[in-house]
């Protein structure tokens, strides 16, 4: 049972588009990160939200936690093909060993 | 952020050996290390998570036996698969969480062929 639920699985835009990637749960994080994962490589970091309603920029990518810390997205402006990798959502969970759970991840490819 | 190292970085292994994967944290003392694999297009899904000096907590369909993880150090864990078949061919990656932060940081995976 996938505990947060990612969608859409796969998105495929042209460049200079907008997207936006989802995470939903039905339960609380103490924190929610999100990374991009290229082929043959570790997910890498892109930001971690831990407040309720926080907002987090990153140039053109603006990451929101809900306010019940359940919900998650990410919006990207202006895609550009270097914005293509999968996309994985990770929720801290509050008990079980610190570990985190992760979404089933969003395919996003960007064509020029 | 912490910098993770894993080696190899790829391995190819005749079926019935062994593999050992090497997965070091290189910035701070992790205390928790996470063990994942990943299939094509796919997620990650954790196998198992490691303490240094305590028996890692291996989640439920892995097989302990065959998965032996090992965390000798505060920065180094081990994750050895045991007589590999061509079903244990996978993307490895480990990762690592430094007590009182709310996040981890990934290596950047090991790929696993048996043949």
């Amino acid at each position: 049972t996938q505990l947060l639920e990612q969608s859409p699985q796969f998105l495929s835009i042209q460049e200079g588009e907008n997207l936006t990637v989802y995470c939903n749960s039905s339960s609380v994080f103490s924190s929610l990160q999100w990374y991009r994962q290229e082929p043959g490589e570790g997910p890498v970091l892109l930001v971690t939200v831990v407040t309720g309603g926080e907002v987090k920029k990153l140039k053109r990518l603006t990451f929101q936690f809900g306010d019940a810390r359940k919900d998650s997205s990410l919006h990207i402006t202006a895609a550009q093909p270097g914005d293509t990798g999968l996309y994985l959502c990770a929720g801290a969970l509050t008990d079980s060993w610190g570990k985190f759970q992760f979404g089933a991840g969003t395919q996003v490819v960007v064509t020029p | 952020g912490a910098v993770v190292s894993q080696h190899p970085s790829w391995v190819i292994c005749k079926s019935g050996t062994s593999v050992k994967i090497e997965c070091r944290s290189l910035d701070f003392q992790a205390t928790t290390m996470f063990w994942y694999r990943q299939f094509p297009k796919q997620s990650l899904m954790l196998m198992a998570t490691s303490n240094e000096g305590s028996k890692a907590t291996y989640e439920q369909g892995v097989e302990k036996d065959k998965f032996l993880i090992n965390h000798a150090s505060l920065t180094l864990s081990t994750l050895t698969v045991t007589s590999a078949h061509p079903e244990d061919s996978s993307f490895y990656i480990c990762s690592e969480r430094t007590s009182g932060r709310d996040t981890q940081y990934f290596g950047p995976g090991t790929r696993l062929t048996v043949l």
